[in-house]
């Protein structure tokens, strides 16, 4: 079945360090994939998304390219800020409504001053 | 962007009390919502699938009777913790989504303590 593995966390780096998260995946076909951040306390928000092979997904500086030969998508960032501190979880999806998501385990970023 | 709203985001209930959970589509219809759980520190746990004008579809392990879960209408979902007890303290967070994309959008979370 569909599986996502994502790096085990904290990640602690410093202000304006370069971030990268790893995330692979293991589906038959051609999943759609995302990252989702949830902030302390709240639910999850949609960083990006990428729903076909080579598809680069970017928002506020962040950016994940599918790699369907390495069934990859990890996460990048040039300059990471404090106020990106944050749990990152990488997701699989299928086209339905009632298809579920499959999430990472999350990974834990502090950010530090 | 659709909105999903979950309703309260935060609850504490006496032990053998019941609790109720609302998750809305504020700006789609929704015909299949879920409902996540997620410990500290830990990923989130599909518990069910809500399916508008019919029963949901629990995942493995968890308990039909004490999470029941209600959606009656294309717009909302309800997840009722019955009888809790303090080892259903959690974080209890809904998703949807949007029957054009492939996108799910999610609540902002439901904190609950069971005291």
């Amino acid at each position: 079945g569909d599986s996502v593995t994502q790096m085990e966390g904290p990640v602690t780096l410093s202000e304006e360090a370069f971030l990268t998260i790893n995330c692979t995946y293991t589906a038959t076909g051609y999943p759609s994939l995302f990252w989702y951040v949830q902030y302390p306390g709240e639910g999850l928000q949609l960083l990006l998304k990428a729903t076909k092979a080579d598809d680069k997904g970017s928002n506020k500086g962040f950016e994940a390219t599918y790699r369907k030969e390495t069934t990859s998508f990890h996460l990048e960032k040039g300059s990471v800020q404090v106020s990106d501190s944050a749990v990152y979880f990488c997701a699989l999806g299928r086209g339905g409504a009632t298809n579920k998501l499959i999430f990472g385990t999350g990974t834990l970023l502090a950010v530090q001053p | 962007g659709a909105v999903v709203s979950q309703h309260p985001s935060w609850v504490i209930c006496k032990s053998g009390t019941s609790v109720k959970i609302e998750c809305r589509s504020l700006d789609f219809q929704a015909t299949t919502m879920f409902w996540y759980r997620q410990f500290p520190k830990q990923s989130l746990m599909l518990m069910a699938t809500s399916n508008e004008g019919s029963k949901a579809t629990y995942e493995q392990g968890v308990e039909k009777d004490k999470f029941l879960i209600n959606h009656a209408s294309l717009t909302l979902s309800t997840l009722t913790v019955t009888s809790a007890h303090p080892e259903d303290s959690s974080f209890y967070i809904c998703s949807a989504r949007d029957l054009g994309t492939v996108v799910s959008f999610f609540g902002q979370g439901t904190r609950l303590t069971v005291v």
